[in-house]
């Protein structure tokens, strides 16, 4: 099965700087990459992801590159605010059929003002 | 407003007890999940369920059961709580196809006693 390493676990960065966020999946078939943000007492929601045939992704101040070679994708964080201060999840999961996604453990991303 | 809603929001049993967690999603999504998400952050996945009738154990080891009569319900039921069911249990479901994000519910915090 899917297996899918993230890190750090936790994170700190002075306000207006970048985080990045790493993670690494095991199964070449996986081909969907979501990530989750988490805030203290809330759900976690869909925030970005991003596909196999697609190498980078951007959504305003975020933004997910894919290196289907080297198994990995990353999740970049530009002028970071208080507000982004939360867990984060990367996953992994192949959609063509069945569709069971695969989690990291989680970063702790703490955005100091 | 088409959405995914778990009750109760918070729970405090006896050990002993026999409880229903429910959770419903509004959104026609066939494929629903439930997750154990402890303070550690990580999510575990205990059930899943892909349709009417369908329903799988996860990743972690549960004494949990769930049941998928209608598409739009899938309860998890403990028969006997214990200390070691304390956690929050989080509901997901997803469209499938182009659209693979996971809808979550805001969760439930349950505490036996």
């Amino acid at each position: 099965g899917e297996n899918v390493e993230q890190h750090p676990s936790t994170l700190s960065v002075q306000e207006g700087d970048s985080a990045v966020i790493k993670c690494t999946y095991s199964d070449s078939a996986s081909n969907y990459f979501p990530w989750y943000k988490q805030e203290l007492g809330k759900r976690p929601q869909l925030i970005i992801d991003i596909r196999s045939n697609v190498g980078e992704k951007k959504d305003q101040r975020i933004a997910v590159t894919l290196n289907k070679t080297a198994k990995h994708f990353s999740l970049h964080i530009t002028e970071t605010q208080p507000e982004d201060s939360a867990v984060y999840f990367c996953a992994a999961t192949f959609s063509g059929g069945y569709q069971k996604v695969t989690f990291g453990i989680g970063t702790k991303l703490q955005v100091i003002p | 407003e088409a959405d995914i809603y778990q009750t109760p929001r918070y729970l405090v049993i006896g050990t002993g007890k026999k409880i229903t967690l429910e959770c419903s999603q509004t959104m026609g999504h066939d494929k629903m999940y439930w997750y154990q998400q402890d303070p550690g952050m990580e999510l575990h996945l205990i059930h899943y369920s892909y349709g009417v009738n369908s329903t799988e154990k996860g990743d972690l080891s549960s004494e949990s059961t769930v049941s998928r009569i209608r598409t739009e319900h899938f309860p998890l039921t403990l028969e006997s709580a214990r200390p070691s069911h304390t956690s929050q249990y989080l509901c997901a479901s997803s469209e499938g196809g182009p659209n693979y994000g996971y809808t979550f519910g805001s969760g439930t915090r349950l505490t036996v006693v």
